[in-house]
């Protein structure tokens, strides 16, 4: 059973548009939920999270929409550049505070 | 260390063979987590250390998998008598805090082959 998906195995994008990674979570009892971001033959690496108790947050480029009624959230990158081309993992947190359950993940390649 | 280590970075073993994985965690990080992902497949927990405490043992897929953290730092994970199903890359991270927000810290993996 898995708790949190990502529908989407992989994204293409032109460099300068918007990316939209989505993810849609079952358990109502996350806490927290992070992106993490993944180059091959590297570990993931954080990047941005968001409290159960927001709607919004944003760092830079990059945007996390929390829809707690829809148990959704999403990752927008604006804009979308090359270098961006990674595995993006959608990851939610349990209220003890002590793991991390992750999505399939989501290719994205932003074209040059 | 600067970042999470671990070695080594890719094993080939024969099924049914023994292998012994390291993660050497960022000094002072209490917390240290085994997670493993499987080609195409999402990253999946495995075991988690915090501390002095008992560790949580509940993502272990079979009895075949055991972990140790020995003085609160370096990890190492055993799978015995290894099957082709065992076939993934093993991710180890660390943070300062158990569950703290941004803070888990990858190393780069072991890319396990059970040929």
């Amino acid at each position: 059973d898995q708790q949190v998906k990502q529908n989407s195995p992989s994204l293409s994008v032109q460099e300068g548009r918007i990316s939209i990674l989505n993810c849609d979570y079952t358990n109502s009892m996350f806490d927290y939920f992070l992106w993490y971001k993944k180059y091959p033959a590297e570990g993931p690496t954080f990047l941005i999270s968001i409290s159960s108790i927001k709607d919004k947050n944003e760092d830079g480029r990059f945007t996390v929409f929390l829809n707690k009624s829809a148990k959704h959230l999403s990752l927008h990158i604006v804009p979308s550049q090359p270098g961006d081309s990674a595995v993006y993992f959608c990851a939610a947190r349990n209220n003890a505070g002590n793991m991390l359950t992750f999505g399939g993940g989501t290719r994205l390649m932003v074209k040059p | 260390g600067a970042g999470v280590s671990q070695s080594p970075s890719n094993k080939v073993t024969e099924k049914g063979k023994d292998v012994e994985l390291r993660c050497d965690p960022i000094s002072g990080h209490t917390a240290l987590y085994w997670y493993r992902q499987s080609l195409g497949q999402g990253l999946e927990f495995l075991i988690y250390f915090q501390g002095n405490s008992a560790p949580d043992k509940s993502g272990l897929p079979s009895d075949r998998f055991s972990a140790e953290r020995t003085g609160g730092s370096v990890s190492t994970l055993t799978i015995q008598r290894t099957q082709q199903e065992d076939s993934a890359v093993y991710l180890c991270a660390s943070s300062l805090v158990r569950g703290a927000l941004g803070g888990y810290t990858f190393g780069s993996g072991t890319r396990l082959t059970v040929v």
